[in-house]
């Protein structure tokens, strides 16, 4: 099975900053790797897909790079909505995998 | 409008069978580019896939868990079924209904499946 590894597990930063999200694979996942933003007691929302596609009505401040095992969520222009956690997630192998998930909260 | 909404016990004891039953509007569990997955998350921890269905009634389950889990469909009440035996405390956390659809690509269907519609997750707890 595929693991699945992010960084940081948490993450303080204040509005307006620049933050990035790292996510790590166990093997290639060639571009099969979504984004998800979840507020407690709500199911996850898809922010990205392939890697770097943006997800309808997703705010362009969110982006994401990276291919194979290494891939990135940047949030550009942090907005007090946007804190919360994040997973990262591969879809290459039909046996799902997630990331632990960061927590991005208020310096 | 897709919609899947999560329907079963909020508390079992360690040791019972876990039946949880998804049902859907919205998209059809007959579509050929559309399946159904089950993922939980325990509180304060992670998101854990445990099942996919398609279809094609093909079925995939988390290694760990395989002995464990049954999932299955009834495409006239257009729902989806999973089983989980031999409860533990462990297993406490809110479970998930989720659409997964085939990604098309480069003008043909990729074989690569999204998950892009969760319901909004039911609360299981078990305890005796």
């Amino acid at each position: 099975d595929i693991q699945m590894t992010q960084s940081p597990s948490t993450l303080s930063a204040s509005v307006g900053d620049r933050v990035t999200i790292t996510c790590r694979a166990s093997q290639s996942v060639t571009s099969w790797l979504a984004w998800y933003q979840q507020k407690p007691g709500k199911a996850p929302k898809l922010l990205i897909y392939k890697a770097s596609r943006l997800e309808r009505g997703v705010p362009s401040r969110f982006s994401g790079s990276g291919s194979g095992t290494d891939f990135t969520l940047t949030i550009s222009g942090l907005q007090p909505d946007d804190f919360a956690t994040y997973y990262c997630q591969q879809y290459k192998s039909y046996l799902y995998s997630f990331g632990q998930g960061t927590k991005l909260e208020f310096k | 409008q897709v919609t899947l909404k999560e329907s079963g016990p909020v508390l079992v004891k360690p040791t019972e069978t876990l039946t949880l039953t998804c049902t859907v509007s919205g998209f059809s569990l007959n579509h050929a580019t559309m399946g159904v997955s089950w993922i939980r998350q325990p509180p304060g921890k992670a998101l854990e896939w445990l099942a996919h269905i398609f279809s094609s009634d093909e079925k995939s389950y988390r290694t760990s868990l395989k002995r464990r889990l049954t999932i299955s469909r009834d495409t006239s009440k257009s729902q989806v079924v999973l089983t989980m035996t031999n409860m533990d405390p462990v297993d406490t956390g809110t479970y998930y209904c989720v659409r997964i659809s085939e990604v098309f690509q480069d003008g043909f269907w990729s074989g690569y499946y999204l998950p892009d519609y969760w319901g909004q997750g039911t609360p299981v707890t078990v305890s005796s």
